[in-house]
């Protein structure tokens, strides 16, 4: 089955520590994975792929197909960045069909 | 930047009742989505169109649910003799291209109570 977890609910960090949100995804074949967030009141949006390897906003993620994660990484959380995210997976089928994780929601504190 | 529009922000419905969601993809893209989220739980897939026909559908987009692209613009949900259970956070997305480099755009949400 396809599936995505995250693990954390809830990330509070200060600011300018680093911050990692784990994602780890179950899949059979080849992936396609991706970071959405969503900022308070605003839609979700695309914030990284993995077909990219882009940095965005300060943000990596690197696909381990090793350990079947795609976890979320910055070294300086700015309070910006306090937002909900979601890792998703692009399914099997050529639908574009995207697989959510539950969400994590990160909180930097001044 | 383009967007996603999705009609109306908020809907209140009694059960057993029809709804209609609305939402007016990107111009040029050409697969579209919905998905819910119910409140506290994930971002859920329901359907795929592409090609004016349902490419793909999960088990929960069952008979009670039918989407249509009546005028090439608007692309709709329609949900017949709501549930209580249907009270859910609709989201509506588009994408010029099916996965790898595609990028879904979403709207900003039309959230359904069903009282």
């Amino acid at each position: 089955a396809q599936r995505v977890t995250q693990p954390e609910k809830l990330l509070s960090v200060f600011k300018g520590a680093p911050v990692e949100l784990k994602c780890n995804y179950s899949y059979s074949g080849s992936p396609e994975l991706f970071w959405y967030v969503q900022y308070s009141r605003q839609r979700l949006q695309l914030l990284l792929r993995h077909i990219s390897r882009e940095s965005i906003k300060g943000f990596t993620a690197d696909l381990n197909k090793g350990e079947t994660s795609f976890h979320l990484k910055k070294p300086f959380a700015q309070e910006e960045d306090s937002a909900m995210y979601y890792c998703a997976l692009s399914g099997s089928s050529n639908t574009g069909k995207l697989i959510f994780g539950q969400g994590t929601t990160l909180q930097v504190k001044p | 930047e383009p967007e996603v529009t999705q009609t109306p922000s908020h809907q209140v419905t009694q059960m057993g009742q029809e709804v209609i969601l609305r939402c007016v993809p990107i111009s040029n893209h050409l697969y579209f989505y919905w998905y819910r989220q119910i409140l506290g739980q994930k971002v859920e897939f329901l359907v795929s169109f592409y090609n004016n026909e349902i490419s793909e559908k999960s088990e929960i987009f069952d008979d009670q649910f039918s989407v249509e692209r009546p005028d090439g613009s608007n692309f709709t949900l329609k949900i017949r003799s709501t549930k209580l259970e249907d009270s859910a956070m609709y989201f509506c997305a588009s994408s010029a291209e099916s996965q790898g480099s595609g990028r879904a755009f979403f709207g900003q949400g039309t959230r359904l109570t069903v009282v």
